[in-house]
């Protein structure tokens, strides 16, 4: 069955250094998606990205995030200036709505973030 | 008003009890809404897709009450493997946001 891979499971930074996050997509699905959920908290949409580019981003994205799909297969987030609020974990999600309703999205294994 | 909103639980049920998770939205131009487990620190993963006639999936019955914004999931026979985290999740029109309640954790003891 195919699924949303994400690298590295567990990811420990400074605070202030950057971290890249990444994810490999469902290959036939079109949009893509990173949420976050602070531990004991509810899942945050991030940002949406179609077509190569941004759709959607939500309050928490500001300029210290970026997304890249810098080739056909890999999807990925940037911070660049880890804070310790940034601490999470970090989930890609990737969706093929073929504009019809219910089209479901799915997730990957996530990438817990810990900034010290 | 919150976008999603669920029972705030933790429900605690004995083994074979049906259990009814509730869910209201606040968009009315929602269209997609689904039911999803999260285990603990695990990665959301989908259970069940919404639609406005119900459905029903083995033990798990789905419903959709759009012009009262409510969404019902019950399960019947519970089983502890059962036991997890239950989010209700609505589309956020007019693009392909998803938005998701706060969870409600079910334990079914044994």
């Amino acid at each position: 069955e195919p699924e949303v891979t994400q690298t590295p499971s567990h990811q420990v930074t400074q605070m202030g250094q950057e971290v890249i996050l990444r994810c490999v997509p469902i290959s036939n699905h079109l949009y893509f998606y990173w949420y976050r959920q602070i531990l004991g908290q509810k899942v945050e949409f991030l940002v949406s990205f179609y077509n190569n580019e941004i759709s959607e981003k939500s309050e928490i994205f500001d300029d210290q995030f970026s997304v890249e799909r810098p080739d056909g297969s890999n999807f990925t987030l940037k911070i660049r200036s880890t804070k310790l609020e940034d601490s999470a974990m970090y989930f890609c999600a990737s969706s093929d709505p073929l504009d019809r309703p219910n089209t479901e999205a799915f997730f990957g294994q996530g990438t817990r973030l810990t900034v010290v | 008003r919150k976008e999603v909103e669920q029972d705030p639980g933790p429900f605690n049920v004995p083994e074979g009890a049906t259990v009814a998770f509730n869910c209201t939205y606040s968009n009315s131009a929602s269209q997609s809404f689904f039911w999803y487990r999260q285990d603990c620190r695990k990665e959301p993963k989908l259970l069940m897709s919404v639609y406005s006639s119900g459905n029903e999936d083995g033990r798990f019955t789905a419903q959709l009450n759009k012009a009262s914004q409510y969404v019902s999931l019950l399960i019947r026979d519970s089983q502890p493997s059962d036991s997890a985290t239950y989010l209700c999740v609505v589309n956020k029109p007019p693009g392909q946001n998803f938005v998701f309640g706060p969870g409600t954790r079910l334990s079914v003891l044994p």
